[in-house]
């Protein structure tokens, strides 16, 4: 079945040290997104890619930044986790139409 | 300013009674309109969607939504709650001048009773 496929379910990282977190899809969309998912919150999101075009959202702390080397792939890095960066990080894929399919997401623990 | 509501943060409903989830927006023009759901530590399932056209539509689980223009709602209805939709449900619309983003709702916890 197409979807989009978050690796890994769970993360643990230490205070301050950077972390990655993955992200496929098989639906060919040409939209990606990041969302971050505080607890009983909606999903706030972070940025997206529209084919190669990246969009940051203008409240993303520069903390995170992304990268997209190919349709397929796109990854979440966090340069210096601090707590309150603990949360669900979900990912999605859309085409233009904005309908989007969400992975099962990434939570996120910083120790 | 801009935005959706969805005015109800719990919902309890008990196991074969009906459902209606409330959701308003205020964009200007009719955005795209979504309803999705999530169980606990699970991402989000797109439930139904409304572009265009017929204002009932009907999605997976045998949920359906009404748009409703002149009130600027999307409601999410169900007409008999199983135990397993015990889950949290978002309205999320793309304003046209949004380009592909989604704006969602704050959510709506539904609990149901046996």
């Amino acid at each position: 079945d197409a979807m989009v496929i978050q690796n890994p379910r769970y993360q643990v990282t230490q205070f301050g040290k950077p972390v990655t977190l993955s992200c496929s899809q098989t639906l060919n969309h040409n939209v990606m997104y990041w969302y971050q998912q505080k607890s009983s919150q909606a999903p706030k999101l972070l940025f997206h890619y529209y084919d190669k075009d990246f969009n940051n959202e203008a409240d993303t702390p520069d903390n995170f930044q992304s990268r997209r080397p190919n349709t397929s792939f796109c990854f979440l890095d966090i340069r210096s986790p601090g707590l309150g960066d603990a949360a669900m990080y979900l990912c999605a894929t859309s085409r233009d139409n904005g309908q989007s399919t969400f992975g099962s997401g990434t939570r996120l623990t910083v120790v | 300013a801009q935005s959706v509501t969805q005015p109800d943060i719990h919902i309890t409903v008990s196991e074969g009674a009906s459902l209606e989830l409330r959701c308003n927006y205020s964009y200007g023009a009719t955005p795209y309109l979504f309803w999705y759901v999530q169980s606990p530590g699970q991402g989000l399932q797109l439930l139904l969607k409304y572009f265009s056209g017929d204002t009932l539509v009907q999605g997976i689980k045998g949920f359906e939504a009404e748009f409703k223009r002149s009130q600027s709602s999307f409601n999410l209805r169900k007409p008999s709650v199983h135990w397993s939709d015990a889950a949290e449900y978002f309205c999320a619309v793309r304003p046209l001048e949004y380009g592909n983003k989604l704006v969602f709702g704050a959510g709506t916890i539904l609990r149901v009773k046996s």
